[in-house]
């Protein structure tokens, strides 16, 4: 069982606004950053999100990250079919002491 | 334009060794934290370890302390991982990736190789 909990898929059409969530706990999302990660099967995963809102220079701003609490959520708005991918959040644990990402969501655009 | 490369994956049996390289290039390598993390089939990533620029700080999951160790040269730009023990558990794809601080921190990993899959299998 992941530390970090998000669903095991979505789905939307294109054009879409579609939100994946990520559920953690006092010791990780609660007190630390969350990032996000998008990854094809067979590539480089890259980076989304950084320090809970923050998007690397060359991601677009279709993709926006929010945290309230111990969840955070990435929103993927105007979806198109190359979204399709893997999504990953990520934080540190204060109490286990390491780096520690979700179980990932499928992300389908139909 | 920042580029990760690694390699020295195969196939082991278990309890063997295996040691991964990552070469690194388009960036001050020793100025930065440098992490492995590996993905299994249907699994989500597991960070595996980290280690700061000077090597004066190393990390490992709880699933791999003890039997992994990395290492890094930074006169080479590269990155190692040395897995002992091996165990079916530890078949992977296992990517090396840039920090984007230089500090530890959070998994703020900005730039992530292609991966070498390691396969523990008799």
């Amino acid at each position: 069982q992941s530390v970090l909990t998000q669903p095991p898929s979505v789905s939307g059409t294109p054009g879409q606004r579609v939100t994946i969530s990520c559920s953690g706990s006092y010791s990780n999302i609660g007190s630390n950053y969350v990032y996000w990660y998008h990854h094809v099967p067979g590539t480089a995963p890259k980076l989304l999100i950084y320090k809970n809102d923050q998007r690397p220079s060359g991601v677009p701003d279709r993709f926006s990250g929010s945290k309230s609490g111990t969840s955070a959520s990435l929103a993927i708005s105007g979806l198109r079919s190359e979204d399709e991918a893997d999504y990953y959040c990520a934080s540190w644990d204060d109490s286990l002491r390491g780096r520690f990402f979700g179980g990932g969501t499928k992300l389908t655009v139909l | 334009e920042v580029q990760l490369v690694e390699s020295g994956g195969g196939l082991v049996q278990p309890g063997g060794s295996l040691r991964l390289s990552c070469a690194a290039s388009g960036f001050t390598f020793s100025r930065y934290i440098m992490s492995w993390v590996r993905l299994a089939p249907g699994k989500g990533p597991e960070w595996i370890s980290y280690i700061t620029g000077t090597s004066d700080s190393m990390l490992y999951a709880d699933s791999v302390r003890g039997r992994f160790a990395i290492s890094r040269d930074n006169a080479k730009s590269s990155l190692y991982l040395q897995m002992n023990d091996l165990r079916a558990e530890d078949t992977a794809i296992y990517y090396c990736a840039k920090d984007g601080t230089v500090v530890p921190s959070g998994p703020w990993l900005d730039t992530w190789g292609q991966g070498t899959p390691v396969t523990v299998s008799s």
